[in-house]
């Protein structure tokens, strides 16, 4: 199986910050890297596909970049609405996983 | 625009069975996969399995044993089944529709399924 190791664990922010998170696999998944946003007692919502790929309605704030084995999400310019749990995806081959997520929140 | 709605019980005795059923509107499963996944109290994201059109089934090792994805195509539902449930698979349970080459993009409302006597 495909470990997804995410980092870090929690962020702490403010409104308009430049945020980085970071999910490293072990072995190479390229591109097949999905991100996910997730906010308490909802389902998550896919940001980006294949590693880069902005999925429709999402902020352009949100990009994603990376290859092989390591990947990065980052929002340009944190705002109140992205408060959240963030989780990456690999979906290179079965069985899938996820890594074990990133909480932003307030500073 | 696509549509996913599940429904399922949402308390289930040990040793017990879970059955969930996900329905897509406005959408197909061709295409794509019927995915399960599924988020203990407090904790993280676990896939469980999917599903697709060809009625192909991918499961997580850890659970491999006891759960059986199925698809119904002329009613655009698939449902999930874990046997002899014991409180570790209390979790809330999510279906998605997943377009193959992507991430899941359309998700039911999630389930809370509690195993308890």
């Amino acid at each position: 199986d495909i470990q997804m190791t995410q980092s870090p664990s929690t962020l702490s922010a403010s409104v308009e910050d430049r945020v980085t998170i970071t999910c490293r696999a072990s072995q190479s998944i390229s591109p097949w890297l999905a991100w996910y946003q997730q906010k308490p007692g909802k389902a998550p919502k896919v940001l980006i596909s294949q590693a880069s790929n902005l999925e429709s309605g999402v902020p352009s704030r949100f990009s994603g970049s990376g290859s092989g084995t390591d990947f990065t999400l980052t929002i340009s310019s944190l705002q109140p609405d992205d408060f959240a749990t963030y989780y990456c995806q690999q979906y290179h081959s079965f069985p899938l996983t996820f890594g074990g997520g990133t909480k932003v929140d307030i500073k | 625009q696509v549509q996913v709605q599940q429904w399922g019980a949402g308390l289930v005795k040990p040793s017990g069975t879970l059955s969930l059923t996900c329905g897509v509107s406005g959408g197909f499963f061709s295409g794509s996969y019927c995915s399960w996944s599924r988020q203990p109290p407090g904790k993280g994201l676990e896939w469980i399995g999917e599903i697709n059109h060809s009625e192909t089934t991918y499961y997580n090792p850890s659970l491999t044993s006891r759960v059986i994805i199925s698809l119904d195509p002329s009613r655009n539902q698939c449902s999930l089944n874990l046997i002899s449930v014991t409180a570790a698979d209390t979790a809330v349970y999510y279906c998605a529709r997943r377009p193959y080459y992507r991430g899941s993009n359309s998700w039911g409302q999630g389930t809370q399924v509690t195993v308890s006597s």
